[in-house]
């Protein structure tokens, strides 16, 4: 069965520093995609970066990148110049290219310091 | 991306009535996915509905507590019933336009109080 770790429950930095959390999963698939979303106190849920297993170009959105290990089965984002509205809480999620059902990790409160 | 409008926001509910969600796609959509978020967790799949068919239901939901609604293609219901204390959490509804690809929307989630 497929799973997703996020080991961190919670993570500060300083405003304009670079944040790092990690993702690990657990798989047999070879064809997959990996995500990064990010839930705000208002509750919505907003995707942030996506990775195709396919695909060893690490993604990047602006400020977001995803240093993704294949082999390591590791997916960590990386958050630069960190504002205050990056301040949530942030899932891993694991879905395979062949259903539409997502495996979720347990979150990591990011807390931004002014 | 798909927008999707979920209805109510929140509310607070007596144990023992029933509380229907809707969620409203502006596209056509294959799969719908309601989740159950409980306080400072994760997201727990409750049931994949599919325009005209029953909604398959993950291990511990059933249909008689959640029944799911799916009318067509922009449309669907997840209703909460016997409501409880425990039901208390947040349920979002979410869509795939494209298997994977695309990601995932999600609507604003409700915020359901038993008391």
């Amino acid at each position: 069965a497929q799973t997703v770790t996020q080991s961190q429950p919670e993570m500060s930095v300083q405003e304009a520093e670079t944040v790092t959390l990690s993702c690990t999963y657990d798989t047999s698939e070879s064809d997959y995609y990996l995500f990064w979303y990010k839930q705000p106190p208002s509750r919505q849920m907003i995707l942030v970066i996506r990775q195709e297993a396919y695909k060893q170009q690490n993604a990047t959105e602006n400020r977001f990148s995803v240093n993704f290990q294949k082999a390591a089965k590791s997916f960590s984002l990386k958050i630069s110049d960190s504002q205050l509205g990056d301040a949530a809480m942030y899932f891993c999620a694991w879905g395979a290219d062949s259903n539409y059902q997502l495996i979720w990790g347990a979150g990591t409160k990011l807390i931004i310091k002014p | 991306s798909a927008v999707i409008s979920q209805k109510p926001s929140r509310d607070i509910c007596q144990r023992g009535t029933s509380l229907t969600i809707q969620c409203q796609v502006d596209s056509q959509v294959t799969m719908m996915f309601w989740y159950r978020q409980q306080p400072g967790q994760s997201l727990t799949l409750i049931a994949t509905a599919n325009q005209g068919s029953e909604a398959t239901y993950e291990s511990g939901f059933v249909i008689d507590k959640f029944p799911i609604s799916r009318p067509n293609l922009t449309f669907s219901t997840l209703t909460v019933s016997n409501m409880s204390p425990e039901d208390s959490s947040i349920y979002l509804c979410s869509v795939a336009l494209i298997q994977g690809a695309g990601g995932y929307t999600f609507g604003s989630g409700t915020r359901l109080t038993v008391v």
